[in-house]
């Protein structure tokens, strides 16, 4: 079955340095990948998305890359800010189905 | 717009007892999917409607049940509680018109405490 991994459970950085998730996956036949931050006691919130014919995304601070040849995601967020502390979590969805695969997600702790 | 709202947000359950948890999707989003979130796993998928039909189940057992109306509302529900099921469990929108159903709008969740 499908499998989204992230490669750190936790990540710690220091205000205004870039952080950087990553996250794997194994179903080849998926196209289209999400990021989603989860702050505590709140329901996932959209960050940014990529299809399968991109290897490049960028949004407002935050870019995210995907590499199809070794299925592997990243997210980079430039200038972490303290509100940027969360969980952070990639889904795949496979172009053969409607529902989202999830990672375990990233707990990022930013340090002022 | 109005987001997605999830009714009620905490509750707590004895084993055995069954639970129903509501969830209004964004207006003229037609698909929603629910998600079970349980400390240190990532969100597992539950099922997803679209126009009152289930187009995809995840892996848990009968026990785990839902249905959508034709206002696009949605509710599941969850018979003879285990202690495994306390949860949060997460309802999430999308216009879903296609197979790719594009971004997902979730919920605050409604948490769930089996005891």
């Amino acid at each position: 079955g499908e499998s989204v991994g992230l490669h750190l459970p936790t990540l710690s950085v220091q205000e205004g340095d870039n952080s950087i998730i990553n996250c794997a996956y194994s179903n080849s036949a998926s196209d289209y990948f999400i990021w989603y931050k989860q702050e505590s006691g709140k329901g996932p919130q959209f960050i940014i998305d990529i299809r399968s014919n991109m290897d490049k995304r960028q949004g407002q601070r935050v870019t995210v890359l995907l590499n199809k040849t070794v299925k592997h995601l990243s997210l980079q967020i430039a200038a972490t800010q303290p509100g940027d502390s969360a969980v952070y979590f990639c889904a795949e969805n496979a172009v053969t189905g409607n529902q989202f695969y999830f990672g375990t997600g990233t707990s990022l702790t930013v340090i002022p | 717009k109005a987001g997605v709202t999830q009714t009620p947000r905490y509750l707590i359950k004895t084993r055995g007892q069954q639970v129903t948890l509501s969830c209004s999707p964004i207006s003229g989003h037609r698909s929603v999917s629910w998600y079970q979130q349980t400390p240190g796993q990532g969100l597992q998928f539950l099922f997803e409607y679209f126009s009152e039909t289930q187009r995809n189940k995840g892996n848990f057992p009968g026990r785990f049940s839902g249905r959508q109306f034709s206002n696009s509302r949605s509710e599941m529900n969850v018979s003879t509680l285990e202690l495994g099921d306390s949860a949060l469990y997460l309802c999430a929108s999308s216009e879903g018109q296609g197979l790719n159903t594009g971004e997902l709008f979730f919920g605050e969740g409604s948490r769930l405490t089996v005891l």
